[in-house]
């Protein structure tokens, strides 16, 4: 009955490969986002989908690429993986317009 | 500038103290701030949230907003070694710049000792 959910937890990977990070909320919420969580616990946003629709994309190298397939969804692909990409990568929902952010438990992820 | 500042700490409080964290914001439209709680290791959770100058109370913790300076803070009364953890301040855009776009500070590492 997990809330927002990531998978997977941990992903350790070496630099070149591609790999997939999912995502699912059950709360019916309509906005969801991706966050990159660095070594000095630097919170930033990456990406934003409401109903499917990207509306925050920061400046986020072309590798990254966020899918949608419906709102309750959203993924995250990153191609050719560098030593910088290692971080813990932080999916959140929340309905546009409403107070709270709930986050997914983190995907720790480390290219090597 | 960074849009969102806090001092990364560690603040250290003695058990049953007040701690206080702060945060400044460059956006003077900014609409909403939260103070969101993280344990080493473990994902964000929201603690409390403030939209209206002044002050707002929950418990053990009150937030304070000042939009004339753009400042926000938290004070956790009566601080226990649970309360150990990174808080992080985050700042919503206006609704026409950042649209729902949640901005976060580096965060404050509060460690409460016995």
């Amino acid at each position: 009955d997990t809330a927002v959910s990531q998978t997977p937890k941990y992903l350790v990977t070496q630099m070149g490969n591609d790999k997939s990070i999912k995502c699912e909320q059950n709360l019916g919420h309509d906005t969801m986002y991706w966050y990159k969580q660095d070594s000095k616990k630097f919170l930033k946003i990456m990406f934003s989908y409401n109903n499917k629709e990207l509306i925050i994309n920061e400046t986020v190298p072309n590798r990254f690429s966020p899918k949608s397939p419906d709102k309750a969804h959203l993924n995250l692909h990153i191609n050719s993986l560098e030593l910088g990409d290692s971080a813990v990568y932080f999916c959140a929902s929340r309905f546009r317009g409403d107070t709270e952010a709930f986050f997914g438990q983190g995907t720790r992820l480390t290219v090597v | 500038q960074k849009e969102v500042e806090q001092n990364s700490g560690p603040l250290s409080v003695p058990e049953g103290a007040i701690a206080s964290l702060n945060c400044t914001y460059s956006d003077r439209g900014s609409q909403s701030f939260f103070w969101y709680r993280q344990y080493s290791g473990k994902s964000p959770e929201l603690i409390m949230f403030i939209y209206s100058n002044g002050d707002k109370e929950d418990g053990r913790f009150t937030a304070q907003l000042n939009k004339a300076s753009q400042y926000v803070s938290l004070l956790i009364r009566d601080s226990q070694p649970s309360d150990s953890a990174t808080y992080l301040c985050a700042v919503k855009g206006r609704v026409t710049g950042g649209g729902n776009k949640l901005t976060f500070g580096t965060g404050t590492q509060l460690k409460v000792e016995l």
